[in-house]
């Protein structure tokens, strides 16, 4: 069975200092990764995704993960802050060879501080 | 171009009461997929529907349905409605049938089940 652990629920940075959000996953496959952010009233975006190629993924807004398959973390990172950023993020998984439903992790809320 | 597009955005419902969810994809999408996501935790997995098919079942009651149209469009139903069906529904469209391709989000109906 596949799972998804977002290690924080919380986490709060200053405005131009590095962003790591964590993420570990269990999958008995190849998993495809996702991250997606949720801004306030607004739906759920993608920002990147890992699919077996490259194991570090870049995505939108500065944002990239790596994929780390000994230590099965796949975490968000960023080298430098925006308030914009403030935002609930979401790890996903799937299994690809299975095409199982995909599961989200239970989010990090990022708090960005000025 | 329009992005997902979900209706009612809010809604009050009694408990016992049955409610209708509707979800139209974007322009193309075949796929359509619903989420439950209750406040302060990650969206669950409901349904997948692709080319008017249920391709996939979250574990949800029966008391969850849904169907897709010709147009693709789809409706989520949930009978007997319970204190605990209060949750932000989300409906996804993605353009193939694999889940762990890229999902676009619409903004959700919150239900309010009181």
């Amino acid at each position: 069975a596949q799972s998804v652990t977002q290690l924080d629920s919380h986490v709060s940075v200053s405005e131009g200092t590095p962003v790591l959000l964590r993420c570990n996953y269990s999958s008995s496959y190849s998993p495809s990764l996702f991250w997606y952010v949720q801004h306030p009233n607004k739906g759920l975006q993608l920002l990147l995704k890992y699919t077996s190629a490259a194991t570090l993924v870049k995505g939108i807004n500065g944002f990239e993960a790596e994929f780390k398959k000994s230590e099965t973390s796949f975490h968000l990172t960023k080298p430098s802050a925006h308030m914009s950023d403030a935002a609930e993020y979401f790890c996903v998984v799937s299994d690809v060879e299975r095409d199982d439903k995909i599961i989200f992790g239970k989010g990090t809320r990022l708090h960005i501080l000025p | 171009d329009a992005g997902v597009t979900q209706s009612p955005t809010h809604l009050i419902k009694t408990r016992g009461q049955h409610v209708t969810l509707r979800c139209s994809p974007i322009s193309g999408h075949k796929s359509v997929s619903w989420y439950q996501q209750v406040l302060g935790q990650g969206p669950q997995f409901i349904f997948q529907y692709y080319e008017k098919e249920e391709r996939g079942r979250g574990n949800f009651p029966d008391r969850f349905s849904a169907r897709q149209f010709p147009n693709y469009s789809s409706e989520l139903n949930v009978n007997a409605l319970l204190l605990g069906d209060s949750a932000l529904y989300l409906c996804a469209s993605s353009f193939l049938s694999r889940m762990n391709t890229e999902a676009f989000f619409g903004q959700g109906t919150r239900l309010t089940v009181v």
